[in-house]
């Protein structure tokens, strides 16, 4: 089955420093989607990316959908202690509407 | 508008019991999926469900069943619980269940296994 790897799987930054994680995947996704989950909540919708090559910006997030469609980026400029929190990518692949998710990625940032 | 609701947040069981979790979808999607979040893991698909049809089943036991309603809620039943039945199960919602939609989550029900 389709699995995805995700890295690193924390990180530890100091507040304004930028952040950048990924996501590859042993098999061709038709959309990437990137989520934020917090301590006793459900993941939260960051980004979603349709296309190859396709670079979205949601306020300081960025994300790109891979060329080979097998993989997907994530940055955060001038980290705030509020993107504290666990980062997920999750794929789909082409007809299907299941998403397969990356293990996450867990932010911890240093006053 | 308020999002997918869950309940309960919490539940507590023993082994060999059955569990209902419930889940309300987004008020105007029609689609609902169940996902199982164990500690540490990222969230897997357990099913997907269309105006009251499976859409979808992930590779889990017998003992995992689902339903939707006319309303478009739905319940996830989990039968002969296991120890390793222990997670965080989410219930996501969307339009119409479409391969190109975005997913959104609800909070969640944790449910402990003893």
């Amino acid at each position: 089955g389709q699995q995805l790897n995700q890295s690193p799987q924390s990180m530890f930054i100091q507040e304004g420093e930028d952040v950048s994680m990924n996501c590859t995947s042993s098999s061709i996704f038709n959309t990437w989607l990137w989520y934020k989950q917090d301590p006793g909540e459900g993941p939260v919708l960051l980004i979603a990316l349709y296309k190859a090559g396709e670079l979205t910006s949601n306020g300081r997030l960025t994300a790109q959908f891979g060329i080979t469609r097998k993989d997907s980026f994530l940055n955060i400029s001038a980290s705030i202690p509020s993107d504290v929190g666990i980062y997920f990518c999750a794929g789909r692949v082409q007809g299907a509407q299941k998403l397969v998710f990356g293990q996450g990625t867990r932010l911890t940032i240093n006053p | 508008d308020a999002g997918v609701t869950q309940s309960p947040t919490h539940l507590i069981k023993t082994r060999g019991q059955h569990v209902t979790l419930r889940c309300s979808p987004i008020s105007g999607h029609k689609s609902v999926s169940w996902y199982q979040q164990v500690l540490g893991q990222g969230p897997q698909f357990i099913f997907q469900y269309y105006e009251k049809e499976e859409r979808g089943r992930g590779n889990f036991p017998d003992r995992f069943s689902a339903r939707q309603f006319p309303n478009y809620s739905s319940e996830l039943n989990v039968n002969a619980l296991l120890l390793g039945d222990s997670a965080l199960y989410l219930c996501a919602s969307s339009l119409v269940g479409g391969a190109g939609e975005k997913l959104f989550f609800g909070s969640g029900t944790q449910l402990s296994v003893l």
